[in-house]
């Protein structure tokens, strides 16, 4: 049982290249969130979804796109990474039945903008 | 967004000795959640208490919460090196956890 699988562990891009980041889980879990580490800034929610086909912005959407197509997996894309998205980025994904579930994190991203 | 405020920053204590961190947020919550992250890794989930509860226990942690103060403190007792980690506070509004920046805990041997 893997729990949360975020894939790369590490990436490197330029400024102006697209990348996605796939997070994967397989505890039949109806909702996933991204969000990013920044230093002295604790975790900010980019976007989420609740459930397959489904997804919402949260608190910094701003230059990332996402997609639920599977129940188990959750995308993220960049389209034209800025050097403001360094960060470390987490997904996460939880049970639907109330929000006293406990989410589960990934180990990140690390994601660098030149 | 409600968001928990952690304090201190950082905690530097011996090992067997007692870690105590605060939580503040702003708004009325529906329960609040407690994780610790270790260096490079992802969140983990410690325990929750409801907004009903004053107090809870799970092993060497105890949590407290006072809604009247909006504030919430998570005790560590007997720390080990083991407890050397972030820890983050996540009031719980709707279905969204916000986190603060966490109180970095360092324990020395």
């Amino acid at each position: 049982n893997a729990g949360v699988t975020q894939t790369p562990k590490f990436r490197v891009l330029k400024t102006g290249q697209s990348m996605t980041l796939l997070c994967a889980q397989d505890m039949n879990h109806e909702y996933m969130y991204w969000y990013r580490q920044d230093p002295g800034m604790g975790l900010r929610l980019i976007h989420y979804s609740v459930g397959e086909g489904t997804t919402a912005k949260g608190e910094v959407p701003d230059g990332y796109n996402v997609s639920r197509l599977k129940k188990q997996n959750f995308l993220l894309g960049l389209e034209s990474a800025a050097p403001s998205q360094t960060s470390v980025y987490f997904c996460a994904s939880r049970h639907g039945t109330g929000a006293n579930q406990p989410q589960h994190f990934g180990d990140g991203t690390r994601l660098s903008i030149l | 967004s409600q968001q928990g405020e952690e304090d201190p920053q950082a905690l530097s204590i011996q090992e067997g000795e007692n870690a105590t961190m605060n939580c503040s947020y702003k708004t009325s919550i529906n329960n609040l959640q407690w994780y610790r992250q270790n260096s490079g890794r992802g969140l983990v989930h410690l325990i929750l208490i409801r907004s009903n509860e004053r107090e809870k226990h799970s092993g060497r942690l105890r949590v407290t919460l006072d809604t009247s103060k909006k504030s919430s403190s998570l005790l560590i007792t007997a720390s080990r090196a083991a407890d050397t980690a972030s820890y983050f506070c996540a009031p719980i509004n709707d279905y969204k956890l916000s986190f603060g920046a966490g109180t970095t805990v360092t324990v020395r041997a």
